[in-house]
């Protein structure tokens, strides 16, 4: 089955580009009837949409994050990939990337999500 | 842009009672379009209803939801133990509302 496996490093300092990667095993990120989502969760908080890609290359952002978010898709690795500039300790979270459906817009599956911190 | 407001915030019952989470939206939603999930700590979330109403695979048949419109619930029958966690709704693949923690009472 569809497994995705988030990396990145763990640490990134204030005013710097948070930048990971999403790899998709056991199915391809080509195919037309998904898109490649990213989500994070700061410690104790709630679920945030960041966006989404379709492997076309055309991307939704959240409204909140869109001035410093890119995302980014790699079909010949079978990666999707984020970048969030001007990173602030707000930006301190779990990162989960997932698979979501075209047809009802669910997500699944999820990475097991990875921790980013913001610190100097 | 759509809000998804989840009430209530916490919701404390005890075993064997039953739950019901609302899920109200700032605007119309396509039922289609509308999941919930459930997370547990240090664990990914867990998708439990796809379209409002369809169980996704492996879901217990205690977990049910409905709606359409601006109004969605999801409801938990008969609460197990392993069943308090926080609930969250989606939709489209994009924004969350802001959870229910369901906590033992």
């Amino acid at each position: 089955q569809v497994q995705l496996q988030e990396s990145g490093p763990g640490l990134v300092k204030p005013s710097q580009t948070l930048s990971l990667t999403c790899t998709v095993s056991g199915g391809s990120i080509s195919s037309g009837d998904y898109y490649w989502s990213w989500i994070r969760q700061p410690p104790g908080k709630g679920l945030e949409w960041i966006g989404y890609i379709y492997y076309s290359g055309s991307t939704y952002y959240n409204p909140s994050l869109k001035s410093r978010v890119t995302i980014s898709v790699d079909t010949s690795k079978n990666q999707f990939s984020l970048k969030l500039s001007s990173v602030t300790a707000a930006d301190t979270a779990v990162y989960y990337c997932a698979r979501v459906g075209y047809s009802y817009g669910y997500a699944l599956p999820w990475g097991q999500g990875t921790l980013v911190t913001v610190s100097s | 842009e759509i809000v998804l407001t989840q009430s209530p915030g916490t919701l404390s019952l005890s075993p064997g009672e039953r739950a019901t989470l609302s899920c109200r939206a700032s605007q119309s939603v396509s039922s289609s379009y509308l999941a919930w999930y459930q997370q547990k700590p240090g664990q990914a979330p867990r998708l439990l209803i796809y379209g409002a109403s369809s169980r996704a695979t492996g879901i217990p048949d205690r977990f049910s939801g409905s709606g359409s419109g601006t109004d969605f619930t999801l409801t938990i029958s008969r609460l197990e133990p392993e069943d308090f966690a926080v609930y969250y709704c989606q939709q489209y693949g994009s924004l969350f509302g802001g959870g229910t923690k369901v906590e033992i009472k």
